[in-house]
This record gives C-alpha cells, structure tokens and sequence, in this order.
C-alpha cells in the first residue's frame, strides 16, 4: 500500500524556535499533500492543501507567513512553523494522494511541544 | 470548518459486540470515507463509498450511505480489542480535492 513517512514525529523546542516538519510519499507520486491540525481529542483541520511545484493554498485563518509549506517535488513536501510560541504547539498530521478524490495517506504525525 | 457530526462521541462495548457509528453532513458530496486513527498516530484508510452507492463492505466493516439524510453509517462486526481507536468519516465535494472530517467517534473495545 502507499506510504507516507513524517518527520520528525517529536519535536520540543524553545519559543521563538522555527521548526520544518518533512512529508514524503515514498512508494508513489504525491501530486497533492495536505497538512493537518489536531488538537487533543478533536478532530483534524485542514491548514493548508499543496499541489507540487505551485504555491500552497491555505486554508481560512491560517496564517501563510507562519506556516511555510514547499512541495518542491513529487515525493516530499515541508512545513516551517516560524518563530514557534507555546500556542502552536499540537500534533500536525500531512497526507498525500496521486489522484484527485482518491484516499489520502497519512503520515504518523509530529507532535510540537513548544516551550 | 468542519461539516460532519459523528454521532456518538464516544462508545464503549464488549469484545464481540457489533459498534455503529454514524456520521451525518451538510453539503451535496462526492464521497465519504472512512479512517481510524490509533491514538497518537496518522489516521488509516478504511473503507470509500461514492455518492451513487449506499453500501459497501470490507471484512468486518459495513459502511451504508443515504444521500436524502446526509448521513452514513460504520459497523464493525464481531469487535476486537484492536479496533479500539477513534473513527472520522470525511467527506469531499465534486471538484474538491480537500477532506472535510467529522468530529470522530472514540471507540473503545473491552476485553
């Protein structure tokens, strides 16, 4: 089955600290990745939705400047999270898809501690 | 923002119990599909069923989709201990390739 790596899957950093989370589709070609907020016992919200080589389209009310999404290629795609505060910390989640309305694949996760 | 409603949040059963969970949206869709999610972790594709269909099975799942109420159905048949997870449906519109997701039910399966 396809297969979606995240990285890292733990962070805890110093506020004021930018930090890059990498997606990688590693058995297909990721034409579309999204990026996922989760909070504790709630469900996912979608921040951000990037198509390679095209800027990403974000979401209402999420900040662009914050959160910097590159999908320089067909397998990997990256969110900064710049100048990170305690308020950002929280499991972000990416997937990927080769096809439009197909199932999205999820990578495990990386859960931001910020302190 | 989020359009589907999961119904109930949380559900606890017996090993071997049949759990239903159900899932209800606003908008016209194109699909609606089912993950789980292990706590801490991504979620797992389990089961798509397009607009046109109003039943699908995959092993012990049964997915039904009515389209005049807006609404689906998970049933998991003869549970196991490993099902104990959290559920979202998500749904997505013609032309769209971004999921709406559910508030999710927490499931869990007691030995």
């Amino acid at each position: 089955g396809a297969v979606v790596s995240q990285h890292p899957s733990r962070v805890i950093c110093k506020s004021g600290t930018s930090v890059k989370i990498e997606c990688r589709s590693l058995d297909f070609q990721a034409t579309t990745m999204f990026w996922y907020r989760q909070f504790p016992k709630q469900s996912l919200m979608l921040m951000a939705t990037s198509n390679e080589g095209s800027k990403a389209t974000y979401e209402q009310g999420v900040e662009k400047d914050k959160f910097l999404i590159n999908h320089a290629s067909l397998t990997l795609s990256t969110l900064t999270v710049t100048s990170a505060h305690p308020e950002d910390s929280s499991f972000y989640i990416c997937s990927a898809t080769d096809r439009s309305n197909q199932p999205q694949h999820f990578g495990d996760g990386t859960r931001l501690s910020i302190l | 923002s989020q359009q589907g409603e999961e119904d109930p949040q949380a559900l606890s059963i017996q090993e071997g119990e049949n759990a239903t969970m159900n899932c209800s949206y606003k908008t016209s869709i194109n699909n609606l599909q089912w993950y789980r999610q292990n706590s801490g972790r991504g979620l797992v594709h389990l089961i798509l069923i397009r607009s046109n269909e109003r039943e699908k099975h995959s092993g012990r799942l049964r997915v039904t989709l009515d389209t005049s109420k807006k609404s689906s159905s998970l049933l998991i048949t003869a549970s196991r201990a490993a099902d104990t997870a959290s559920y979202f449906c998500a749904t997505d519109t013609q032309g769209a390739q971004k999921l709406v997701f559910g508030q999710g039910t927490r499931l869990t399966i007691n030995p």
